[in-house]
Order: C-alpha cells, then sequence, then structure tokens
C-alpha cells in the first residue's frame, strides 16, 4: 500500500491567498483526520471524516478553514484568506476506525504563509 | 490542564543505557493508547500500543496504569537511531478524538 498520500509537500504563499490542502487516505480507511503541527502547539486535530461525513470540526480553527471528503479516497483542507499564523505543517492520517486501531500519517504539508 | 502532558525533556541517554519516561492523562475515560515516534521534520509513526497488562516490543517496553492516569515507556539498550521526539497518544471519550500529548525528546549519544 502507497500509505497516505499528500499534496503538496511545501507551500509558499502570500497572505490573503487561497491554500488548498491535499490528501489521500489509504484505500479502506473508513475515518481521515487532519492536524496542524506548530513548535508552540504541537498536534492540534482540526477535524476528522468517517465515511467521508465530518464527525468533528471543533478543532478548525475559524471560518477561514473548510474541510471536504467528496469521496472516500480524496479530502482538502482550504485555507482562505491565509495569514501568516497559519504557518504549520499539516498533516492528514487515516484509520480502519475501532477501539485500538492506530492512525496512520501522511508525510505532511510545510505551509509558509509570508 | 492539558489533556496529555510529556516531560519535554531532552532525555540525553548514552548508546546502551537504558531510559524511561511517562505521559499522564486527565480523561479518565480513556480507552485507548499508543507511543508514536516522531523524527524531525518527519510525520509521527507508531511505535506500539500500549494494552492495560503491558507489554513490550523488543527494546520497548509500555506500561498503562489506569488508577494514576499514565502510560510509560521504557527504551533498553538504547541505539543512536532512538534519537527522536516520542509521541504519547490518548484517545479521549469517543473514538476518534486522539489527544496528543507535547511530545518527549530522546537525545542518544555514543
Amino acid at each position: 500500500d502507497a500509505g497516505v498520500i499528500q499534496s503538496p509537500r511545501h507551500e509558499v504563499t502570500e497572505m490573503g491567498q487561497e491554500v488548498t490542502l491535499r490528501c489521500k487516505p489509504i484505500s479502506g480507511h473508513d475515518y481521515l483526520f487532519w492536524y496542524r503541527q506548530t513548535m508552540m502547539r504541537g498536534l492540534e486535530l482540526l477535524i476528522y471524516f468517517n465515511n467521508n461525513v465530518p464527525i468533528d470540526d471543533s478543532g478548525m480553527p475559524e471560518d477561514r478553514f473548510s474541510a471536504k471528503m467528496p469521496n472516500a479516497s480524496f479530502s482538502t483542507l482550504k485555507i482562505q484568506p491565509s495569514e501568516p499564523r497559519d504557518s504549520a505543517v499539516y498533516f492528514c492520517a487515516s484509520s480502519l476506525g475501532g477501539q485500538g486501531e492506530k492512525l496512520l500519517f501522511g508525510s505532511g504539508t510545510q505551509l509558509s504563509v509570508l | 490542564r492539558k489533556e496529555v502532558e510529556q516531560d519535554p525533556g531532552p532525555f540525553n541517554v548514552p548508546e546502551g543505557a537504558t531510559v524511561a519516561f511517562n505521559c499522564t492523562y486527565s480523561n479518565s475515560a480513556s480507552q485507548s493508547f499508543f507511543w508514536y515516534r516522531q523524527d524531525c521534520r518527519k510525520e509521527p509513526k507508531l511505535l506500539m500500543s500500549v494494552y492495560s497488562s503491558g507489554n513490550e516490543d523488543g527494546r520497548f517496553t509500555a506500561q498503562l496504569n489506569r488508577a494514576s492516569q499514565y502510560i510509560s515507556l521504557l527504551i533498553r539498550d538504547s541505539k543512536l537511531s532512538d534519537s527522536a521526539t516520542y509521541l504519547c497518544v490518548v484517545n479521549a471519550d469517543s473514538w476518534g478524538k486522539f489527544q496528543f500529548g507535547a511530545g518527549t525528546q530522546v537525545v542518544v549519544t555514543p
């Protein structure tokens, strides 16, 4: 299996621009997670989906952030408009779900907003 | 108070030595526990799950103490390649609400 695939690996953009991060989960995994990691706040859960349906988006910082999962093999995280404080590494993870099941992470997207 | 707390370290460990560290969690209803390893600028990778009875995987031993609400990780015969940040992960009240600790940095020195 190819694992969780994220793109792009690096994104540099200017404040105010729209940013779209992409994720392909492991085939057969019903759960997909978006995390953000910074030095100050560590790993934060932004949102997660089960069978393409958002279950908990309480970690989404504000209305500038939105996430979609149109099908079982693709998800996007969009920031519009982006701000310098959004600079972080964004990880996508997927899981089979259920007690004891683990998360498997993608390689992440390093986002820099200038 | 954070839901999952770890000593950030760093723990400086001579090669071949043993190192152990803990992670405390606040939600007594937590059901699943894991240790992940994260190398600099890389994604977290599962090191091992933590079971109620404790479990061992080679040089790594994990323990769970529900009464005191902490999990521990012990690394025996440390290798240089064990240098990394170790993240404690707790599945809180409902499945999917994984809470990550800030990580414990381990530096193994020759």
